[in-house]
């Protein structure tokens, strides 16, 4: 299995433009993360998805983010307008709910805010 | 107070030394605990998962948690400096939910 696929693994824009993460989760998994992670406040869970279906979005900071998962292969989180503090490593997670709660990290996308 | 708590660190051992990484959380309904190994510039990956209380052994790693005193810890034996990472605890609160709250990590490294 290839795991779960990120891109772009990097990210250089300026303020105010438009930021499209993408993720493929493993197939068969049927929860998917996204994840913030700097260091200033770790690893933060933005949104989780089970199905499909949004679960928990608690964490998204504010309505610049905004995530969807049309299907069960594919994930985008947007930001738009994005800030230089948006600047982390952004990363999505799958897991299959049927198993372990193990989740399986993708290798990130490190976005830079200028 | 956060969520979930770890020793801040940095925490530096001998080659062939115990380390000892602690977590505190603060939910009582707290069902899963996970710990999780960071390389610098990786993404975490997942060392071992526990949730009874009591040790849970698995190779050089010993998962130890104890629901009364909200407190879980992860013991490295005959520590290696292939294990010098950054560790993060994950708790998820109730049977099978699906969110992972985590610590902000310790650092940990093993010098030879």
């Amino acid at each position: 299995d290839a795991g779960v696929i990120q891109s772009p693994r990097h990210e250089v824009t300026e303020m105010g433009q438009e930021v499209t993460l993408r993720c493929k989760p493993i197939s068969g998994h049927n929860s998917l993360f996204w994840y913030r992670q700097t260091m200033m406040r770790g690893l933060e869970l933005l949104i989780y998805f089970n199905n499909n279906v949004p679960i928990d979005d608690s964490g998204m900071p504010e309505d610049r983010f905004s995530a969807k998962m049309p299907n069960a292969s594919f994930s985008t989180l947007k930001i738009q307008p994005s800030e230089p503090r948006d600047s982390a490593v952004y990363f999505c997670a799958s897991r299959d709910n049927r198993g372990a709660e193990t989740q399986y990290f993708g290798p990130g996308t490190r976005l830079l805010v200028l | 107070q956060k969520e979930v708590e770890q020793n801040s660190g940095p925490l530096s051992v001998p080659e062939g030394a115990i380390a000892s990484l602690n977590c505190t959380y603060s939910d009582r309904g707290s069902q899963s605990f996970f710990w999780y190994r960071q390389y610098s510039g990786k993404s975490p990956e997942l060392i071992m998962f526990i949730y009874s209380n009591g040790d849970k052994e698995d190779g050089r790693f010993t998962a130890q948690l104890n629901k009364a005193s909200q407190y879980v810890s992860l013991l490295i034996r005959d520590s290696q400096p292939s294990d010098s990472a950054t560790y993060l605890c994950a708790v998820n609160s109730g049977v099978h939910a699906g969110k992972s709250t985590f610590g902000d990590g310790t650092t940990l490294t093993v010098k030879p």
